[in-house]
């Protein structure tokens, strides 16, 4: 099956400066990669989202690019503010899709002010 | 609440006792999961069910039930076979294609007394 693996566990950035979170995974088939945010104690929400026939795409201050080649994408966030701080989540979509989206193990984002 | 809902949010369990956390969607999502969250741990998938009156073990399954008898509601059962119950239980259904990612239920945090 497939397997995600997400870096840094922790990531700590001054307020105004980017940050930016990796994943691998293992099945080349996988062809959808979104990301989560999760506040404490909440539901994790879809921030961003690229398929496996795209390179990269923007929404504002968020970024995520894809390299098939080498089996990882990145999520990158710019300008960070005080909101951003939360635990992010990668995940993949293998190509049967059969079992659903596999997640990394999370990456607690805190913006330092 | 963004068309899936968990109830209930807090639930304790004595030793030995079995419970039911329920999660229902009026998104008409076929596909529904089960992930138990704990902490460093990421998002590790119990059960899931692409349609009605069938499903498949996760990842996780032991000491777990489900039942997916309408396409709205996707019940888990925490049985005392299941030794550290204690976490955070998500539900989350999508769309056959995943063409918007999943929808997460808030949460049901379990813990045993």
């Amino acid at each position: 099956g497939e397997n995600v693996e997400q870096h840094p566990s922790t990531l700590s950035v001054q307020e105004g400066d980017s940050a930016v979170i990796k994943c691998t995974y293992s099945d080349s088939a996988s062809n959808y990669f979104p990301w989560y945010k999760q506040e404490l104690g909440k539901r994790p929400q879809l921030i961003i989202d690229i398929r496996s026939n795209v390179g990269e795409k923007k929404d504002q201050r968020i970024a995520v690019t894809l390299n098939k080649t080498a089996k990882h994408f990145s999520l990158h966030i710019t300008e960070t503010q005080p909101e951003d701080s939360a635990v992010y989540f990668c995940a993949a979509l293998s190509g049967g899709g059969a079992d659903g989206l596999t997640f990394g193990k999370g990456t607690h984002l805190i913006i330092q002010p | 609440d963004g068309g899936i809902t968990q109830s209930p949010k807090y639930l304790f369990r004595k030793e030995g006792q079995n419970v039911t956390l329920s999660c229902e969607q009026n998104l008409n999502h076929d596909a529904m999961y089960w992930y138990r969250q704990d902490p460093g741990q990421g998002l590790r998938l119990i059960y899931y069910s692409q349609i009605v009156n069938d499903f498949q073990k996760g990842d996780i399954a032991e000491g777990y039930s489900v039942s997916r008898e309408k396409k709205e509601s996707f019940p888990l059962t925490v049985t005392s076979a299941q030794k550290n119950p204690t976490a955070f239980y998500l539900c989350a259904s999508s769309t056959p294609k995943r063409t918007g990612g999943y929808t997460f239920g808030s949460g049901t945090r379990l813990t045993v007394v």
